[in-house]
């Protein structure tokens, strides 16, 4: 069974760095697209991007210059990093792995159970 | 980017009960439209893909209906298990993917 596992500080002060990383058990992060969604409290999903078993990744461009994901595939992990916080990038940020269905549809098959980080100082 | 606004943003129903809600794009999104169920403190959970697929493992009395820029999730007997906040996501606009607001289903 596919299981995902976020880690990382759970706060971190405005203008540093955040960072995370999601463990994969289950499958292997060297095919499949591998996803980042946040979820500040009381709202709706925000997509933050993804990155493909390539290396290759896409982002919101609404968080582009602030975005880095990467792959470790020696330890079937990748990572998210998100420079610059504020107090609006607080929230639950999830992992999860993405499928194409046949007819094209992209959809998020496997989430892990999400971390709360919170930017204050 | 493509809006995706849902409605009701919350409902009251009771166990037996048959649910509709309605997912509703800004532009025309095809059948590019999932469905996620997501409980407290919990992970989202994919239920319908592609407009009307169901996921492997979701109970048959949840089902997925429309095309273009309106949709439907209906849950056709309410289960007491059922009580969640439901959303929508398009995947129409590669690779920028939004999703609905929510709409939470409470027990009347």
């Amino acid at each position: 069974q596919v299981q995902l596992q976020e880690s990382g500080p759970g706060l971190v002060k405005p203008s540093e760095t955040l960072s995370l990383t999601c463990t994969v058990s289950g499958a292997s992060i060297s095919s499949d697209y591998w996803n980042w969604v946040r979820q500040p409290a009381g709202k709706r999903l925000q997509w933050i991007g993804r990155i493909y078993a390539s290396g290759n990744t896409n982002y919101n461009p609404s968080l582009n210059s602030r975005v880095t994901m990467s792959l470790d595939t020696s330890k079937n992990q990748f990572s998210l990093n998100l420079s610059s916080v504020t107090a609006a990038d607080t929230a639950v940020y999830y992992c999860a792995r993405a499928r194409w269905a046949i007819d094209g549809t992209y959809y998020f098959d496997y989430w892990g159970q999400g971390t709360l980080v919170t930017v204050s100082s | 980017d493509i809006q995706m606004t849902q409605s009701p943003s919350s409902l009251s129903a009771s166990v037996g009960d048959r649910v509709t809600i309605t997912c509703r794009a800004s532009q025309n999104i095809y059948t590019y439209l999932n469905w996620y169920q997501q409980k407290p403190g919990k992970a989202p959970k994919v239920l319908i893909y592609g407009a009307s697929s169901l996921q492997s493992g979701v109970p048959s009395r949840f089902s997925g209906s429309g095309s273009g820029t309106d949709f439907t999730l209906t849950i056709s007997s309410l289960h007491p298990e059922d009580f969640a906040t439901y959303y929508c996501q398009q995947s129409y606009s590669n690779p920028i993917y939004t999703f609905g607001q929510g709409t939470k289903v409470e027990i009347k």
